[in-house]
């Protein structure tokens, strides 16, 4: 099956600074990478996704990057704020399969 | 307004005590899933359910049990809970579309079993 790992396990940016998580995945048959942001006390909810015919996908400050070769994605977020301080996940899933494997996840703190 | 909607949220129980937490969309999704969080392992998952009637074992079923009477709901059963079932639970709903779709998460459970 799949197995997705995340790092760093915490990161603490400077407000304004740009932040960066990683991923890899070891099925070469995923195709779509989610990415998640779980706030204190609630669930996770979607921020961003990618398919494997993209490269690169970016909404406002919030980018990933997929390498197909590598197996393996990014999360970068720009101009940090401090209501980006939350825990992170990353996950991948295969072909038409609805399961996703998640990461174990990132807490990113956000210094004012 | 679409949500997922789980409870209780909270639960402290004692071992060996029977308990289920429901579970309920209200966006028509075929697939439903529990996961259980715990620190340092993130998100796994338990059981989930590509249609009514239709479930199967995800990462760790053990000690869990499921059903999927109706397309809204998705209870989890502990029939015999243990302390290591001492974890944080989601219920999530997604649809069926080509490559992959949003999954929606409910607030989650918090279950104690002392």
């Amino acid at each position: 099956g799949e197995n997705v790992e995340q790092h760093p396990s915490t990161l603490s940016v400077q407000e304004g600074d740009s932040a960066v998580i990683k991923c890899t995945y070891s099925d070469s048959a995923s195709n779509y990478f989610p990415w998640y942001k779980q706030e204190l006390g609630k669930g996770p909810q979607l921020i961003i996704d990618i398919r494997s015919n993209v490269g690169e996908k970016k909404d406002q400050r919030i980018a990933v990057t997929l390498n197909k070769t590598a197996k393996h994605f990014s999360l970068h977020i720009t101009e940090t704020q401090p209501e980006d301080s939350a825990v992170y996940f990353c996950a991948g899933a295969s072909g038409s399969a609805r399961q996703l494997t998640f990461g174990s996840g990132t807490q990113l703190t956000v210094l004012p | 307004e679409a949500q997922v909607t789980q409870n209780p949220r909270y639960l402290i129980t004692v071992t060996g005590k029977k308990l289920t937490v429901t579970c309920s969309q209200n966006m028509n999704h075929e697939y439903m899933s529990w996961y259980r969080q715990d620190p340092g392992l993130g998100l796994r998952q338990i059981y989930y359910s590509m249609n009514v009637e239709v479930t199967d074992k995800g990462d760790v079923p053990e000690g869990y049990k499921v059903s999927r009477k109706e397309k809204r709901n998705f209870p989890l059963i502990l029939e015999s809970p243990s302390p290591n079932q001492t974890s944080l639970y989601f219920c999530a709903s997604s649809s069926f579309g080509q490559g992959g779709t949003e999954a929606f998460f409910g607030q989650g459970t918090r279950l104690t079993v002392v």
